[in-house]
């Protein structure tokens, strides 16, 4: 049982450039959530899942996409890079209501130049 | 909008004193309060989780007030230990919305 899994674990993107960032959970769990942590700044919600094929935006969606084709795996996606969403990206995940315990990945460190 | 808050930024206490860690929040309107945490270039670890309803939580080590009322959560670890040296995070949940609202951490240091 690996919880909630995320690749890569850092990545260097200059401006303009695109990327997906990967994570798994094998909890069975129907919602999933990515989550950026800036300084200073607690984490923010940036789009969450409440089931396979949905879809939602969050606090900060601006410059980011995701998918949800399969119940497992939430995808994030950055169109045109750029250095405001050098961040460090955390996925995550619940057996049903965002009220619930939510399970963390150990993140993915971006830097965008 | 919630605003949640957590002072000190960062905390150093020697082996074996007891730790007090707080949160305050604006909005008294909430359905729970957990307690996360972090250790370095790791993801987050819920604690503690305390519904609206409730005025406390325990775990071993860790106890969890909560004060709706006053905006108010203390999370207390007993007879602090090297390994508890990380960042504790608390998150407030509004009662029919889906934003955990994060406040920023305090990162702890125990030395030996």
């Amino acid at each position: 049982n690996a919880g909630v899994t995320q690749t890569p674990k850092f990545r260097v993107l200059k401006t303009g450039q695109s990327m997906t960032l990967l994570c798994a959970q094998d909890m069975n769990h129907e919602y999933m959530y990515w989550y950026r942590q800036d300084p200073g700044m607690g984490l923010r919600l940036i789009h969450y899942s409440v089931g396979e094929g949905t879809t939602a935006k969050g606090e900060v969606p601006d410059g980011y996409n995701v998918s949800r084709l399969k119940k497992q795996n939430f995808l994030l996606g950055l169109e045109s890079a750029a250095p405001s969403q050098t961040s460090v990206y955390f996925c995550a995940s619940s057996y049903t209501a965002f009220q619930e315990t939510q399970y963390f990945g150990p993140g993915t460190r971006l830097l965008v130049l | 909008k919630q605003e949640v808050t957590q002072i000190p930024a960062a905390l150093s206490v020697p082996e074996g004193e007891n730790l007090v860690l707080n949160c305050s929040f604006t909005d008294s309107a909430i359905y729970n309060l957990q307690w996360f945490r972090q250790d370095p270039g790791k993801g987050l670890t819920s604690l503690l989780l305390i519904q609206s309803s409730q005025r406390e939580q325990t775990s071993g080590r860790l106890n969890a007030s909560l004060d709706k009322s006053s905006g108010r959560s203390t999370l207390y670890i007993a007879a602090s230990q090297p390994g508890d040296s990380a960042t504790y995070l608390c998150a407030v949940t509004p009662p029919n919305d889906y934003k955990l609202s994060f406040g920023a951490g305090t990162t702890v240091t125990v030395r030996a």
